[in-house]
């Protein structure tokens, strides 16, 4: 069975522009979660979704947002970068509220 | 409500044991943890549910104290693949509350 995958693994970007990470969860999961992990942060939860609605979100500006889709893929946006959302964003999908597979990341820097 | 996990880091050598601990200031139905090796994703570990139900790796060994609400993570008779961060998640508003986690704690096994 085929893991989470997110794209693109690695994205630069500059101050004030906005990006879009995917999330194509594992086959048959409805839940999809995001976090943003930075060093000495650990796993900052951002929001999740299951079956399509926001079921829950995290402390983040609305400058991020999510959605996902009726095949259960998700995406983040990040609008009006700033240098401190430099960080790698995991996604991690699961089948309800069990155990979650983790994504391998979008490493994103911010200049 | 970010868990607390103690000690932030800790090494051992091949063999000896080492007790990672969890705590909330808050009710928790469940606690997930995952364990993150360098450049790598996290992976599932183990989830204690409230009522004493328990999921997770037969090589893994785990605690819920409910009245306390806090878990410890036993790793007995570390090996060298035992090394990474270690991450506890926690979830206080029943099974679709958000999952939250500490901020690691770092183990390094040698030789």
């Amino acid at each position: 069975k085929a893991g989470v995958t997110q794209t693109p693994r690695y994205l630069i970007k500059t101050r004030g522009q906005q990006v879009t990470l995917s999330c194509s969860p594992i086959s048959g999961h409805r839940s999809v979660s995001w976090y943003q992990q930075t060093p000495g942060q650990g796993l900052q939860f951002l929001f999740e979704y299951f079956s399509e609605t926001q079921r829950n979100k995290g402390n983040f500006p609305g400058r991020f947002s999510g959605r996902q889709f009726s095949n259960s893929r998700s995406e983040m946006n990040v609008s009006t970068l700033e240098l401190g959302d430099s960080a790698l964003y995991l996604c991690a999908s699961s089948w309800g509220n069990d155990e979650q597979y983790f994504g391998p990341g979008t490493r994103l820097t911010v200049t | 409500q970010q868990p607390v996990q103690s000690p932030q880091a800790v090494i051992l050598r091949e063999g000896e044991d080492a007790v990672i601990n969890c705590s909330s200031s808050k009710a928790l139905y469940s606690v997930h943890w995952y364990r993150q090796k360098h450049g790598e994703a996290p992976v599932f570990l183990m989830i204690l549910l409230k009522g004493g139900e328990q999921k997770g790796h037969e090589k893994i060994s785990a605690s819920f104290n409910e009245k306390k609400q806090q878990s410890s993570l036993y790793l007995t008779a570390s090996q060298l693949s035992y090394s990474g961060t270690y991450f506890c998640g926690t979830r206080g508003s029943g099974n679709t509350g958000k999952l939250i986690f500490g901020q690691g704690t770092t183990l390094q096994v040698k030789p």
